[in-house]
């Protein structure tokens, strides 16, 4: 089945700093998902995007379908940042999601 | 309204005890999800609803078991748990089953003794 791995496993910043999370994918995919999930559990969707780039505030996305990977950018940190970033795939238009292990990421104020 | 809420927040239970999760959404969707997830790793599907019908179960032990009375409302019954059973539960919905985009509640954490 496609593997989801994402790099690095763990990130420790200081406020203010930028940062790149990655996302790599064995196989096409027709949706790829970046999610945030805070300290306290909750997951939010931040980016759907499956080619191309998007923008939203400090944070982008880009996804470059034919070399398999994508990269979230964060700009400019803050310690609402923290948390867990996941990168989410899927083949089908069922939803069944195939998850990366995560970036865990530390915003030092 | 774009939440989902996600009823209790904390539960801890007896391996003997019968107790169930409620999830609410009142945004129209029409699929609804659980999920479990354990520390420090990514969220695993359960069981999907479309139209208030079961339409995955991901082999799931049988001590889980999941209701959707209505197009709002999902509920996870749980009875006879094992300590590995701890860990957050997660409710999410959307649209359709097919749709993209996702509301996931704030999670049950859940603790089996």
């Amino acid at each position: 089945g496609i593997q989801v791995e994402q790099s690095p496993p763990d990130l420790i910043l200081q406020e203010g700093a930028n940062s790149t999370l990655r996302c790599n994918f064995s196989d096409s995919v027709n949706n790829l998902q970046w999610f945030h999930q805070n300290p306290w559990g909750q997951l939010i969707n931040l980016f759907y995007i499956p080619s191309g780039t998007k923008q939203n505030g400090r944070l982008s996305a880009t996804t470059v379908a034919t070399e398999r990977y994508s990269l979230l950018y964060i700009s400019s940190s803050q310690t609402t940042d923290s948390g867990v970033y996941f990168c989410a795939v899927s083949l089908d238009s069922n939803y069944q999601l195939i998850w990366g292990a995560g970036t865990k990421l530390i915003i030092k104020p | 309204d774009t939440e989902v809420t996600q009823t209790p927040k904390h539960l801890v239970m007896g391996m003997t005890n019968k107790k169930s999760l409620k999830c609410e959404q009142h945004m129209g969707h029409r699929a609804m999800y659980w999920y479990k997830q354990k520390a420090k790793k990514p969220p695993e599907l359960m069981f999907v609803y479309s139209y208030e019908k079961l339409s995955i179960n991901e082999s799931v032990p049988s001590r889980f078991s999941p209701e959707c009375p209505n197009s709002s409302l999902l509920n996870l019954h749980l009875h006879a748990l094992q300590p590995e059973d701890s860990a957050l539960y997660l409710c999410a919905s959307s649209l359709t089953r097919g749709a993209l985009w996702a509301f996931f509640g704030q999670g049950t954490r859940l603790t089996v003794v």
